[in-house]
């Protein structure tokens, strides 16, 4: 079983659309939880870390279900500049694990 | 700060060459770590080091060799490439394992022939 789980999608959505990732993961010690973001032909970046009480930056919000195994990624008004890959990385003992990621075509 | 830099930025080899993949940050960062990425597998860790002088095996390391001399270096040697080795290659560095944030270096594509 993979350490981390994510629909690959792809998502193509129109601007100012409302998108929802989810991910899930198989080791309940994990402690540390990201999303990051990749664009084509690129390194990933960091885009936040998920906290247990969930958390929000801008149009982004992060949520951790501990109890279920899951994290999501909400994206609001979506922009054309969102169109990305989206990580999902879990970190268990002193390794990361990452998802095969979620692919995002914001459409104009 | 260049932050996390690789050279190679591309590469071919033939099948049976052996070369080095060379990683630097200049961040003091304790953890760095070498990850393959490949369509549809997402990111794979091939070696790790928590530090100067101490590396460790990921999930896919057969093939592959690391070394720790200074903080400051990560190298990847290929010690007989195959084709299965085409990839693309990151390299990555944190403050430390628990750390928030890995920085990545731009990356390294390697072909094998």
């Amino acid at each position: 079983r993979k350490e981390v789980e994510q629909d690959p999608g792809p998502f193509n959505v129109p601007e100012g659309a409302t998108v929802a990732f989810n991910c899930t993961y198989s080791n309940s010690a994990s402690q540390s939880f990201f999303w990051y973001r990749q664009d084509c032909r690129k390194e990933p970046k960091l885009l936040m870390s998920v906290y247990s009480s969930g958390n929000e930056d801008g149009r982004f919000t992060a949520q951790l279900n501990r109890a279920s195994q899951y994290i999501s990624l909400l994206i609001r008004d979506s922009k054309l500049s969102d169109s990305a890959t989206y990580l999902c990385v879990v970190n268990g003992g002193n390794q990361f694990y990452f998802g095969t990621g979620t692919s995002l075509t914001v459409i104009p | 700060n260049a932050g996390v830099t690789q050279t190679p930025k591309f590469q071919v080899l033939k099948t049976g060459q052996s070369m080095t993949l060379q990683c630097a940050q200049d961040m003091n960062h304790e953890y760095m770590s070498w990850y393959r990425q490949d369509p549809g597998m997402g990111l794979r860790l091939i070696h790790y080091s928590v530090g100067a002088g101490i590396t460790d095996q990921g999930e896919v390391p057969n093939g592959y060799n690391v070394s720790r001399s200074t903080t400051e270096d990560f190298p990847l040697r290929l010690l007989s490439a195959a084709p299965s080795q085409t990839s693309v290659y990151f390299c990555a560095s944190s403050y430390n394992w628990a750390a928030n944030e890995q920085f990545f270096g731009p990356g390294t594509r390697l072909t094998v022939l």
